[in-house]
């Protein structure tokens, strides 16, 4: 079964509202979680990396103040997209590393629609 | 349901050597294929992106080829470097993004 669960799949939503995208860690406690994002037609790139109980570090391009990550305990982090705008469409996707074993585990991705 | 697979688990290799990664998926209804590496602790690096309608493609020393078909690519690594030891891993597209759970590679100088 999944060890990364994400929520929600996908979402649609109007042009200037805020969106919350959730990733958890199921049977692990995972200090690092990343989050990618992906244009179509476009490679997966990493936004940003998310530390248990300190500030993100975000990818050269990434608006911090667009894309708030939020890693507060260490089975959860978001990914709020606030004001969303139809150039954020996109789908998203967080990914955890298993601190026993290093081994990288995914969630199943948010796609993003911004009408 | 997609699968992902990625042979071998594991590969250690001289400096110099080149090297071919492979990678399997059973439904051939795919958007792209992408090639990344991660580095111990740290996020995925995109590498190399096939469109579905592309049979490779090419970045440096890297060269990475699609047969949708058989359901396979491979990456191939030229002149491998201490520099390029890291887990490679690989994921098709389609409704979700599916990954393998990649090869390990080591290069010793």
């Amino acid at each position: 079964g999944a060890v990364v669960s994400q929520h929600p799949s996908w979402v649609i939503c109007k042009s200037g509202t805020s969106v919350k995208i959730e990733c958890r860690s199921l049977d692990f406690q995972a200090t690092t979680m990343f989050w990618y994002r992906q244009f179509p037609k476009q490679s997966l790139m990493l936004m940003a990396t998310s530390n248990e109980g300190s500030k993100a570090t975000y990818e050269q391009g990434v608006e911090k103040d667009k894309f708030l990550i939020n890693h507060a305990s260490l089975t959860l982090s978001t990914l709020t997209v606030t004001s969303a705008h139809p150039e954020d469409s996109s789908f998203y996707i967080c990914s955890a590393i298993r601190p026993t074993n290093e081994k990288l585990f995914f969630g199943s991705g948010t796609q993003l629609s911004v009408l | 349901k997609q699968e992902v697979t990625q042979i071998p688990a594991a590969l250690s290799v001289p400096e110099g050597e080149n090297l071919v990664l492979n990678c399997s998926f059973t439904d051939s209804a795919i958007y792209n294929l992408q090639w990344f590496r991660q580095d111990p602790g740290k996020g995925l690096t995109s590498l190399l992106l096939i469109q579905s309608s592309q049979r490779e493609q090419t970045s440096g020393r890297l060269n990475a080829s699609l047969d949708k078909s058989s359901g396979r690519s491979t990456l191939y690594i030229a002149a491998s470097q201490p520099g390029d030891s890291a887990t490679y891993l690989c994921a098709v597209h389609l409704e979700e993004l599916v990954f393998g759970k990649g090869t390990k590679l080591t290069v010793n100088p």
